[in-house]
């Protein structure tokens, strides 16, 4: 079985510096992986994905995440955070092939941008 | 409008009180799906379905029963809510390739 680990809950950042949150999954087949963002009293909205191809994935609001199939990892990153960036973010699996496809969630990152 | 829209949004009840939570979304997607939000837990599924005539458990579905009553429409039951089933539920839905889900702003339900 999958499974998703974030090895932050926390991170506290000041405006303008460079963040990374962490992500590390457990699978021993072909995943997709996902990073969703949920903003304070919002739904979570998808912020990038990879399902193949390029190993650097670009999403919105200028994050950016890789993924590294030796390390299991696929961290999520910004050079430089704005206060907006303030939110929960969450690395998610998708393992399985076709209809058996579900998605299996870690436990989140709250990202604290400091003025 | 939301593409995914839950009612209500918030819902205070005691316990042994049945409740139910509705979802409905517009996006046209044959997949729908019920989860729970617990600090620190992440979001845990609790059913999913992949068109009317499909109902699948989650990895939590004890206490709870699900209703798919249109592809439009998801709705989440509690027959008897206990304090413990105190958390943050999110719909979700997906086209047939799965990947990709939409959420709900979600509910906030508190049993006391």
């Amino acid at each position: 079985a999958q499974s998703v680990t974030q090895l932050d809950s926390q991170v506290p950042v000041f405006e303008e510096a460079p963040v990374e949150l962490r992500c590390n999954y457990s699978s021993s087949v072909s995943v997709y992986l996902f990073w969703y963002v949920q903003y304070p009293n919002q739904g979570l909205q998808l912020l990038l994905k990879y399902l193949s191809g390029s190993t650097l994935v670009k999403g919105i609001n200028g994050f950016e995440a890789e993924f590294n199939k030796s390390q299991t990892s696929f961290h999520l990153r910004k050079p430089s955070v704005h206060i907006s960036d303030t939110a929960e973010y969450f690395c998610a699996v998708s393992e399985g092939s076709g209809s058996a496809r579900q998605l299996t969630f870690g436990s989140g990152t709250q990202l604290t941008v400091l003025p | 409008d939301a593409d995914v829209t839950q009612t209500p949004r918030n819902r205070i009840t005691k316990t042994g009180k049945r409740i139910m939570l509705e979802c409905s979304q517009t996006k046209g997607h044959d997949r729908m799906y019920w989860y729970r939000q617990d600090p620190g837990l992440g979001l845990r599924l609790i059913y999913y379905s992949f068109d009317v005539k499909d109902i699948n458990k989650g990895e939590i579905s004890d206490g709870y029963s699900v209703s798919r009553q249109a592809q439009a429409k998801f709705s989440l039951s509690l027959e008897s809510a206990i304090p413990n089933q105190t958390a943050l539920y999110f719909c979700a839905t997906s086209g047939t390739g799965g990947d990709i889900q939409y959420f709900g702003a979600g509910t906030r339900l508190s049993v006391l």
